[in-house]
């Protein structure tokens, strides 16, 4: 099983500022890497699939990058609507794994 | 507007059983993979099962292989998960994803469906 590793755990960031958050996988997925946004009480939203392809309707300040094992996605001036949790996922093998979530929060 | 909406869910002793069902609407239900996804309470998300578009490949977590049994209908445009000898740890909201055949990222959600298992 690929174990996928989300940092950090919790992030903080001002409103207007850039978020980084990374993801590692035990072993290379190729680009077989998604990102969700979960807000509370709320299913997730695919963000970005094949590591860096945005998903309809999603707004160009998000962006993923990487292949094999480490991956970015990059929240480039954050508003008050993307404070959430974020999880990776990966699709290269089965079983599907996904991230512990980071939880980007307003400082 | 693809809709996908969860059904089925409750509360169920350890050991019983339990049928979820999804109901699909506003795409080509019979064209896409399907798939459940599970979030116990205050937990991140893990992949549960999927199926393909004509039932021909189907895929289980270990944690439920065995016990769970994922099927679909498509002149129903519906998605089931049997639930067998369920456990405390299944305790989760269930959700029912779309993903295009061959590429199992998840598209589009339902609202997902609460079962509880406990005496």
């Amino acid at each position: 099983e690929i174990v996928m590793t989300q940092s950090p755990a919790t992030l903080s960031v001002s409103p207007g500022e850039r978020a980084t958050l990374s993801c590692r996988a035990s072993q290379s997925v190729s680009s077989n890497l998604a990102w969700y946004q979960q807000k509370p009480g709320q299913a997730p939203r695919l963000l970005i699939y094949g590591a860096s392809t945005r998903a309809t309707g999603i707004p160009g300040r998000f962006s993923g990058s990487g292949s094999g094992t480490e991956f970015t996605l990059t929240i480039s001036s954050l508003q008050s609507e993307d404070f959430a949790v974020y999880y990776c996922q990966q699709y290269n093998n089965w079983p599907l794994t996904f991230g512990g979530g980071t939880k980007v929060e307003i400082k | 507007e693809v809709q996908l909406v969860e059904s089925g869910g409750g509360l169920v002793k350890p050991g019983g059983s339990l049928r979820l069902s999804c109901a699909a609407s506003g795409f080509t239900f019979s064209s896409y993979s399907m798939n459940w996804v599970r979030q116990a309470p205050g937990k991140g998300l893990e992949w549960v099962s999927s199926i393909s578009s004509s039932s021909g490949y189907i895929y289980y977590a270990d944690s439920v292989k065995g016990r769970f049994t994922i099927s679909r209908d498509n002149a129903k445009n519906s998605l089931y998960l049997q639930m067998n000898s369920l456990r405390a740890e299944d305790t989760a909201v269930y959700y029912c994803a779309r993903s295009v055949s061959g590429s199992p990222n998840f598209d589009y959600w339902g609202q997902g469906t609460l079962v509880t298992v406990s005496s």
